[in-house]
């Protein structure tokens, strides 16, 4: 059964907008942490944000904040004030508590348009 | 520029070549792992070393040999790939702290781009 569900392959954006990357999960283990990460055409894989799923709070990283509906499962990414340098390949990914292995979405092909 | 350094960034390999990937951390994590990414794929993973000990291999070809010499270095030979091993291949690491490792982001480095000829 897939783990991390991204619905949207590709996602169009106008700079300076701000849009939403969609993440769902599926786990029965209570201590797991969700992250988000960037890779540009380049390849590198870039750690964005993390939230962990007995935070309270959603989690902030500057332009990036995660929308967290625990009920829902969902582990939604918002980028705010898009940049052309947001093009990229994004992955949601989960890690359970006491695993070595992060599992990872299909992930979402974001083009900011000038 | 990341925290985790991969040598070569760029490989081109016959199919009776033998090589070695590298890849070295100085954070002072003790978990690393080697990951296979095809294009327009999720990385799929490949080896998880913990405390320089082999803890994961996901039924990766034995022409694919990990090797941990210490906590900060992690190489990966290859002997003998077929051009379906054509990929990026990722190395990470993270801290593996405690029973609950939910909070502990694996840091990656930038890849070595592999083509098998």
């Amino acid at each position: 059964a897939q783990k991390i569900t991204q619905t949207q392959p590709g996602m169009f954006v106008q700079e300076k907008e701000a849009v939403t990357l969609d993440c769902t999960y599926d786990t029965s283990d209570p201590s797991y942490g969700l992250f988000w990460y960037k890779q540009p055409s380049s390849g590198e894989m870039i750690f964005l944000i993390y939230q962990g799923s007995y935070d309270q709070q959603n989690a902030t990283e500057g332009r990036y904040s995660l929308n967290f509906q625990k009920a829902r499962k969902s582990a939604n990414l918002v980028i705010s004030a898009s940049q052309l340098g947001d093009s990229a390949m994004y992955f949601c990914a989960m890690r359970e508590g006491g695993s070595e292995k992060l599992v990872f979405g299909k992930g979402t092909k974001l083009t900011v348009n000038p | 520029d990341t925290e985790v350094t991969q040598t070569p960034k760029h490989l081109v390999m016959g199919m009776t070549n033998k090589k070695s990937l590298k890849c070295e951390q100085h954070m002072g994590h003790r978990a690393m792992y080697w990951y296979k990414q095809k294009a327009k794929k999720p990385p799929e993973l490949m080896f998880v070393y913990s405390y320089e000990k082999l803890s994961i291999n996901e039924s990766v070809p034995s022409r694919f040999s990990p090797e941990c010499p210490n906590s900060s270095l992690l190489n990966l030979h290859l002997h003998a790939l077929q051009p379906e091993d054509s990929a990026l291949y990722l190395c990470a690491s993270s801290l593996y702290q405690g029973l609950d490792t939910s909070n502990q982001p694996q840091h990656f480095g930038d890849g070595t781009r592999l083509s098998i000829l």
